[in-house]
């Protein structure tokens, strides 16, 4: 069974500073992997997907990378806002033609 | 631009009683889901809607039914709302096949069974 970890629960960094968010998975016969931020009473919103055959996407000041061999993607943000405070999970589509969900990184930047 | 829409956002139940949580997408998505999101368990399916007409069981699918009533809309109903029902259920829909695209979900809806 596909397992997703997120470490670390929580993350607290002062505005303007870059910073990486991990993620790792246990089966790495993956279809894709998507990240998605949360806000406090809110759904999920998502911010990037990446194929199994990628190696990496990037939207704005958002960049994923995925490693398949590895069962590792990161979700790099650059010059981080007080806006970008919020919840990032990944998650992994596999074999069993499910989504699974980690438990989220809880990201707090501080003006 | 609406997206995906659950109502109601919160509702309150008594062990027993039944209920039926709407959900619509004005996307002309395929693919439609259900999911809970419990503290510490993070977000598990329910069921899930390949395309219309069809559903399918997920992780977590007992005590809960679901409809697919057109390619707009899929409802999941609980017919006796028990308290480890308690919790925030969204919805989410993507364009082609399950997964391929990315997932679009609703604000949720909080549910208390007492």
């Amino acid at each position: 069974k596909q397992e997703v970890t997120q470490i670390p629960a929580a993350l607290s960094v002062p505005e303007g500073e870059n910073l990486v968010l991990n993620c790792s998975f246990t089966d790495s016969a993956i279809y894709n992997l998507q990240w998605f931020r949360q806000d406090p009473g809110k759904g999920l919103t998502s911010l990037l997907l990446i194929q199994s055959s990628q190696r990496e996407q990037t939207s704005g000041r958002l960049n994923a990378s995925l490693d398949k061999s590895s069962g590792r993607s990161t979700l790099y943000i650059a010059a981080s806002q007080p806006g970008d405070s919020a919840t990032y999970l990944c998650a992994v589509s596999g074999s069993a033609r499910q989504l699974t969900f980690g438990s989220g990184t809880q990201l707090t930047v501080l003006p | 631009n609406a997206g995906v829409t659950q109502t109601p956002k919160f509702q309150v139940l008594k062990t027993g009683q039944s209920m039926t949580l709407q959900c619509a997408q004005d996307m002309n998505h395929n693919s439609m889901y259900w999911y809970r999101q419990d503290p510490g368990m993070g977000l598990r399916l329910i069921y899930y809607s390949a395309s219309e007409g069809t559903t399918d069981k997920g992780e977590v699918p007992n005590g809960y039914n679901v409809s697919r009533l057109n390619k707009r809309e899929f409802s999941l109903r609980l017919e006796s709302a028990a308290p480890s029902q308690t919790s925030v259920y969204f919805c989410a829909s993507s364009a082609g096949q399950l997964y391929n695209s990315p997932l679009h979900f609703g604000n949720g809806t909080r549910l208390t069974v007492t």
